[in-house]
């Protein structure tokens, strides 16, 4: 199978907290792995991306981290601001390429 | 200066009824994408075409049709639309080998079937 596992699939937190949100994928020739933020009523946009040769990324109060050896990646926001709500994907390039699968999405609150 | 814009922005028909919704991307991009975005947010992948030619097709019904004429469109046809069709369509784009960079969406087309 191809799945992406996302979890939680809500968090809530207050503002100036982090959020943590965990993904595991199963198709272990994935090598590639953005996460995207969809607010209420507009398109997912990329916020954060990870390839395989690659253990951590970071920008700014955003980073990434991939253990390819278990195939799990995770999204840590640090100093949490209420314009961080929405809802967070993460995905997995199959191995075959040319298509994305997504996790199911973590809605998150940052409540001020 | 869109970078993927697809029409319409909604769509409300009937059942039974036949629709088309376009996509165009202006990044230069060879691979296009149709996703699907449940009620439940879930997004899943319908079809794939890398230069004009079809990748994935996701066991989509085949009421549903893409096509591309050129590799900056990908517009996607639905015959006899029925109410489980209702949902929100994203078209993207990406580049690279099997589209392995950020894919770009267009803002979603809300499709309802009443």
């Amino acid at each position: 199978g191809e799945n992406v596992e996302q979890h939680p699939s809500t968090l809530s937190v207050q503002e100036g907290d982090s959020a943590v949100i965990k993904c595991t994928y199963s198709d272990s020739a994935s090598n590639y792995f953005p996460w995207y933020k969809q607010e209420l009523g507009k398109r997912p946009q990329l916020i954060i991306d990870i390839r395989s040769n690659v253990g951590e990324k970071k920008d700014q109060r955003i980073a990434v981290t991939l253990n390819k050896t278990a195939k799990h990646f995770s999204l840590h926001i640090t100093e949490t601001q209420p314009e961080d709500s929405a809802v967070y994907f993460c995905a997995a390039l199959r191995g075959s390429g040319y298509a994305l699968n997504f996790g199911k999405g973590t809605s998150l609150l940052v409540t001020p | 200066d869109t970078a993927v814009s697809q029409t319409p922005k909604y769509l409300v028909t009937q059942m039974g009824n036949d629709k088309s919704i376009k996509c165009e991307q202006n990044l230069g991009h060879d691979t296009m994408y149709w996703y699907k975005q449940d009620s439940k947010k879930f997004l899943k992948i319908m079809f794939s075409y890398n230069n004009k030619e079809l990748i994935i097709n996701e066991t989509v019904p085949n009421r549903f049709s893409p096509k591309s004429p050129d590799k900056a469109h990908l517009n996607l046809h639905i015959n006899s639309l029925e109410l489980g069709d209702s949902a929100v369509y994203f078209c993207a784009s990406s580049q690279g080998v099997g589209g392995s960079t950020e894919a770009f969406f267009g803002q979603g087309t809300r499709l309802t079937v009443v």
